[in-house]
């Protein structure tokens, strides 16, 4: 099976700007979770889909938000950027039947 | 609150000697318990899992981890550490009860050092 895929892998974007991530799951798998990973903060969930639906949510302000579609892919948008929005994305996908996450290889974004 | 602890930032070993990272949880309930690992400028790879049954797990690469109960912890061991090894490892534990059921918590991560 392939995995999990995310595009663009690198973006460069100018403070106030917007930013829309895509991601595709593991073929079958329904769960698609969003994750920011910084240095300094290092792995923070931002919320999780379920079947088109927002199942979990971290604690990000309103600027984060995502949505599922009905074929499991996901995006996530992140509007009025700020400096402190620099990093890795990262999305993970679980099956149904499956206890642990597959991660894709992120997509790095830069906010000048 | 919940919370994943890795204690130490870096771990340095040499080649050929064994390793451990260090985990422990304060997750409600019978959460399951997994570690990953990263390469530079790569998404998280699992490594291992526990759920259920016997303490001592194993996994891919030749990891293990050991859990432990009564101190909530699950760390992870390898008996002869290779350079190739070296690399950021995270611990992670999803809820299983309560009004965190289904989340995923992770730890700050490990950098282990491997050297030759």
């Amino acid at each position: 099976k392939a995995g999990v895929t995310q595009t663009p892998r690198y973006l460069i974007k100018t403070r106030g700007q917007q930013v829309t991530l895509s991601c595709s799951p593991i073929s079958g798998h329904r769960s698609v979770s969003w994750y920011q990973q910084t240095p300094g903060q290092g792995l923070q969930f931002l919320f999780e889909y379920f079947s088109e639906t927002q199942r979990n949510k971290g604690n990000f302000p309103g600027r984060f938000s995502g949505r599922q579609f009905s074929n499991s892919r996901s995006e996530m948008n992140v509007s009025t950027l700020e400096l402190g929005d620099s990093a890795l994305y990262l999305c993970a996908s679980r099956g149904d039947s499956s206890y642990e996450q597959y991660f894709g290889p992120g997509t790095r974004l830069t906010v000048t | 609150a919940q919370s994943v602890a890795q204690p130490e930032d870096q771990v340095n070993v040499a080649e050929g000697n064994p390793l451990t990272v260090k985990c422990t949880y304060s997750v409600s309930g019978n959460p399951y318990l997994f570690w990953y690992v990263q390469y530079p400028n790569r998404g998280l790879q699992f490594l291992l899992k526990y759920i259920t049954g016997d303490n001592l797990v194993k996994g891919s690469y030749g990891f293990e981890a050991e859990f432990n109960k009564s101190q909530t912890s699950f760390h992870l061991k390898k008996p002869s550490a290779l350079v190739s090894d070296s690399a950021l490892y995270f611990c992670a534990v999803r809820a299983m009860g309560g009004y965190n059921f289904n989340k995923f918590y992770f730890g700050s991560g490990t950098k282990l050092n491997v050297k030759p």
